[in-house]
């Protein structure tokens, strides 16, 4: 089955300890993305990757890492979270010719 | 720089009712502008997109371009569509997918 997948789906985590947060994709898309969605706010674009080893900022980089090292995989790394990163996060990907961005189930994260 | 705006929070109609979720947009370019809608405890899902033309779920979408807007149509809306609804906007390059704030469709009995 087509999917995007992303672990763990619930995350409650203290202020200052990294965390990651895996998105995996097996439809072979070279386009992947992060994107964190908050109440009144709606979606906004964290980081987004056109292929291995290419990445850009997004809307809201701050405070956040990500890698690319494999095509199925795009890993959102908070190297040193705060409360202010208390959201919902959905990875996407998308295939280079198609315009339908597939979204992950999500992961909401709570930093304390 | 891209902006959507849904400026609707909350849309609240009985079943059977017109539905229409406003959508306007801010860009330079020639866009491709995208309907997502997330169903209760579910991922975004595409509904539909500016260029297929196509009805989907009995959701309809014109571009105007004139007055910059994407409009989200449904004549009889149904239970079952009560969801959040987001418009999107998608850069020239393709690297960029601009959401609106998010419009949440209740229809009641």
């Amino acid at each position: 089955e087509a999917q995007v997948t992303q672990n763990p789906r619930y995350l409650i985590t203290v202020t200052g300890k990294k965390l990651t947060v895996t998105c995996s994709q097996n439809m072979n898309h070279e386009y992947m993305s992060w994107y964190r969605q908050d109440p009144g706010l709606g979606l906004r674009q964290i980081y987004y990757s056109m292929n291995v080893e290419v990445t850009d900022k997004g809307d809201v980089p701050e405070g956040y890492k990500v890698s690319r090292k494999e095509k199925r995989n795009f890993p959102l790394i908070l190297e040193s979270p705060s409360p202010n990163q208390t959201s919902l996060y959905f990875c996407a990907s998308r295939g280079q010719s198609t315009y339908e961005q597939y979204f992950g189930p999500g992961t909401r994260l709570t930093v304390t | 720089a891209q902006r959507v705006t849904q400026p609707e929070k909350l849309l609240s109609v009985f079943k059977g009712a017109p539905v229409e979720l406003k959508c306007n947009y801010s860009y330079s370019g020639s866009p491709e502008l995208f309907w997502y809608v997330q169903y209760s405890r579910q991922r975004l899902q595409l509904l539909l997109r500016h260029i297929s033309r196509e009805s989907i779920k009995g959701f309809t979408a014109d571009l105007n371009k004139g007055e910059t807007s994407f409009h989200l149509k449904k004549p009889f809306a149904q239970e079952e569509d009560s969801a959040m609804y987001y418009c999107a906007l998608m850069n020239s390059g393709y690297s960029t997918l601009t959401f609106g704030k998010g419009t949440m469709l209740l229809v009641s009995p």
